[in-house]
């Protein structure tokens, strides 16, 4: 069973609509949150970042974490062109020093 | 704000060719990582460090090493590059007790 389970899509909606990103996982040792987003041929950026279970909200974005069934979303509101990316989720048990498990990746798209 | 930075954007090499990867971050961070991206299978680990000259294995190191001899930079090597080593290779960086990391920019490597 893999770690981190995320469809890659592709998931076209049109502007202004509001999307729904998730990941599944099966490791309850993770307690740290991130969603990266990453447009074709950069690296990734990093977008939200939560610990342990609730929400979190920065703009147009909501991060939510239910520890309890082991799922996460990311939510856009509003949502624009320029937000066509690939959102990665990771996560991470703590320590801080070794590498992240990240998903493979939902590849986004906004229709004008 | 934190910038990590890659020596090359892009990278066409040869088979059996020795190949540098350098990586370099301003924000003093004692963590750098090494991934590599590919379709279908995401970001994998390569290898990790947490402090200078010191250095871990990640999910696949085979066919590659590492060097940390500053804080700052941290240099992913091809001993001899294969066919199986095109891909996008990422570095990041974080401090010790954080879970988020910070990428760069990404290099493309072909090697033909």
């Amino acid at each position: 069973q893999k770690e981190v389970e995320q469809d890659p899509g592709p998931l076209s909606v049109p502007e202004g609509a509001i999307v729904s990103l998730n990941c599944t996982y099966s490791n309850s040792a993770f307690q740290y949150f991130m969603w990266y987003r990453q447009y074709s041929r950069k690296g990734p950026e990093l977008l939200m970042y939560t610990y342990s279970s609730g929400n979190k909200e920065d703009g147009r974005f909501t991060a939510q974490v239910d520890k309890s069934s082991k799922y996460i979303s990311l939510f856009i509101r509003d949502s624009q062109p320029s937000d066509s990316a690939t959102y990665l989720c990771a996560m991470d048990g703590g320590g801080g020093a070794d590498g992240l498990t990240f998903g493979k990746g939902t590849h986004l798209i906004i229709q004008p | 704000d934190v910038k990590v930075t890659q020596s090359s954007r892009y990278l066409v090499k040869r088979t059996g060719e020795k190949v540098f990867l350098e990586c370099v971050q301003d924000m003093d961070h004692e963590n750098m990582f090494w991934y590599r991206q590919d379709p279908g299978l995401g970001l994998r680990l390569i290898y990790f460090s947490y402090d200078v000259k010191m250095k871990e294995k990640g999910d696949i190191p085979e066919g590659y090493s590492v060097s940390r001899e500053k804080k700052e930079r941290f240099s992913l090597i091809l001993e001899s590059a294969s066919t199986n080593q095109t891909s996008m290779y990422l570095c990041a960086s974080s401090p010790p007790v954080q879970e988020t990391q910070y990428f760069g920019p990404g290099t493309r490597l072909l090697v033909l």
